[in-house]
């Protein structure tokens, strides 16, 4: 069964206090990762899409990397403006050879200043 | 350019009534895809549109429903509310139809149901 499981599910951090969060995957047939960030009330933001396994992506303070079976958030030296929910979403096929995307529940980050 | 567009940004209604949440994509995506979201639930799909034509669907009840327009634009309808459809809705736009191989996804602000 295609899953996305997210880990930790919260995680407070103090400024600059650099960590990683997880999303480990299984789903037939990958044709891509997403990252994306939600602030609360608000709709998701994307922020990258990882392809193939080895490709690393970065945006100011985070670093997205993927292998076969996950794929890790790097975050360095984060501000309090990095506190959000991140989630992450694998794209595959289903029986119709349409994409699918399945979600994951979620990593909540705080930083304290 | 614009992002993704939903109307009304907060919505509140009582059990039994009826209520159309709207979108409007990004400038030249044709795909348009809704969510629910809710807390523990996470982003539960309900269906994609493409070509003014539904092409997936998620598992939720008949009193869900959609439509596309010609210019992309899309609604969504729930009838006969219940307390549990109390939920963000998020209205998702992609440039490709859901045959592409992949594409990105871009979501708008999304609309606030509350059901009393």
């Amino acid at each position: 069964e295609d899953q996305v499981t997210q880990s930790p599910e919260a995680l407070r951090l103090q400024e600059g206090e650099s960590s990683s969060l997880n999303c480990s995957y299984t789903v037939s047939g990958l044709r891509g990762l997403f990252w994306y960030r939600q602030d609360p009330g608000k709709g998701p933001e994307f922020l990258f899409t990882l392809y193939s396994a080895g490709e690393e992506k970065e945006k100011e303070r985070l670093k997205a990397t993927l292998t076969k079976k996950e794929s890790f958030l790097h975050i360095t030296a984060p501000k309090p403006e990095d506190s959000a929910t991140y989630l992450c979403a694998v794209q595959g096929v289903d029986a119709g050879n349409n994409r699918k995307l399945i979600w994951g529940l979620g990593t909540s980050l705080g930083v304290n200043p | 350019k614009a992002g993704v567009t939903q109307t009304p940004r907060y919505l509140i209604k009582t059990r039994g009534q009826q209520v159309t949440l709207s979108c409007s994509p990004i400038s030249g995506h044709r795909s348009v895809s809704w969510y629910q979201q809710t807390p523990g639930q996470g982003l539960q799909f309900l269906f994609e549109y493409f070509s003014e034509t539904q092409r997936n669907k998620g598992n939720f009840p008949g009193r869900f429903s959609g439509r596309q327009f010609s210019n992309s634009r899309s609604e969504m309808n729930v009838s006969t509310l219940e307390l549990g459809d109390s939920a963000l809705y998020l209205c998702a736009s992609s440039l490709l139809g859901p045959g592409s191989r992949t594409d990105t996804q871009y979501f708008g602000p999304g609309t606030r149901l509350t059901v009393l």
